[in-house]
Parts: structure tokens; sequence; C-alpha cells
């Protein structure tokens, strides 16, 4: 079946760094996103991956490692703006589509 | 400009009611989804249209019953309304190439009383 783990909630620091895993399993995997939600509004977009390595974009960037179905969230240089909901989410082939399943979310909390 | 728009964005009604929510996105995209998103803040897929057509129906009461008139629009009626309704149902496109990232829509927070 389909299976995606983050943890549920983490807490950091203003001005440090944090990194959200997410671990997955699912067949006919075919890429990897990573967005943010703040309560209250919309999940928006922060990255996306398909093959292995990093994508770095300002303070955030995102690992992914095929083989050991797992992705990272690396968030730098921390603001309170940051506090927020991190989803993970694998995007699959089913058929002739193209799904996307997501985690339950990770919810950061930055203090100052 | 509001790429994806979702009306009303607050709703509040009696069990055994029926409501309708409204989405239209403005970025010429193929393809639509609903989501509907509890308390606990899963966000699960309920429809996906593409040009118009049903591709992706989860494991939906059939009191729930999208419609897409054109490829902008995807519209959500539901019949006899009950509590566990009570969510955010959040409207969301796509381009549909490989890496294309969602784009939602501010939400509906429907509550049944």
């Amino acid at each position: 079946g389909q299976n995606i783990d983050q943890p549920t909630e983490m807490t950091a620091t203003e001005g440090a760094i944090v990194q959200i895993n997410c671990t997955y399993q699912t067949s006919g995997f075919n890429g990897l996103f990573w967005y943010q939600q703040h309560a209250g509004e919309a999940p928006t977009f922060l990255s996306y991956n398909v093959l292995d390595g990093l994508e770095e974009k300002g303070r955030f960037s995102s690992f992914l490692s095929r083989s050991k179905g797992y992705s990272y969230l690396l968030l730098k240089e921390l603001q309170m703006k940051d506090s927020a909901s991190y989803l993970c989410a694998v995007r699959r082939f089913a058929g002739n589509n193209r799904k996307l399943i997501w985690g339950l979310g990770t919810s950061l909390a930055v203090n100052p | 400009d509001t790429a994806v728009s979702q009306t009303p964005k607050y709703l509040v009604t009696q069990m055994g009611n029926d409501k309708s929510i409204k989405c239209e996105q403005n970025l010429g995209h193929d393809t639509m989804y609903w989501y509907k998103q509890d308390s606990k803040k899963f966000l699960k897929i309920m429809f996906s249209y593409n040009n118009k057509e049903l591709i992706i129906n989860e494991t939906v009461p059939n009191r729930f019953s999208p419609k897409s008139p054109d490829k902008a629009h995807l519209n959500l009626h539901i019949n006899s309304l009950e509590l566990g309704d009570s969510a955010v149902y959040f409207c969301a496109s796509t381009a549909g190439r490989p890496g294309g990232e969602l784009f939602f829509g501010e939400g509906s927070r429907l509550t049944v009383l």
C-alpha cells in the first residue's frame, strides 16, 4: 500500500536550522513535493524532487533518496513566519493517472 | 488576480440541507481537484477532472457530486449534509506536467450543525 510518515510536531528557535523528515512507501513513484500551510490558509508549493539529490531554493532545500524512500526539507535562518505545517506529498502513477498521496504534515513552531 | 478562487469561503448550515461550492481557475490548467481537509489536517483527495472529464473519484459518498461545465470551473454539490461533512474543502488545479505543482484555492470552511 501507500504510506507517508513525517513527525507530527517540531520546535525550533529563530535563526536556527531545522530538518523535517519524510519517509514513504509506494509503488509507481513519480516525484515528491513539499508544501507549506499556515493555519487557516491554503497549502502553497515549496519544492519538487524527482531525482536523487538536493534541490536548493533560497532558505529552503529539499533532499530525496528514492532507494531509501526518504526525503527531508531543510529550513535555514528560521524566521517566526516559518511557523506553519509542512506537508510531504508523493506523486505516483495509478493506471493512466498521477495521484498525490499526502502525509499528515509536520507542525513547526519557531520560537524567539 | 486570484489564480484559483472558490466561493463561499464560509458556509454554516443545518444537517440535511443541500449546498454547493464553486471553483474557478484562470491559470489555463487542464486538471482540477477537490480536496477535503478535516480537523486532523489530513488532506484527502475527493475528485479530479481533466478537461471536464472525471479521472479520479475516490471513495466518497454519492451525496457529493462534482460538476465541471468547462475546464476552468469545477463545482461541488453536497446533498443531505451530515455532521461529518464539516471540514475545509480546497479546490486546486495543475498544469499536469510531471513537475507541475498544485495551486490551491483559499478553501471553503463548511460547518454542519
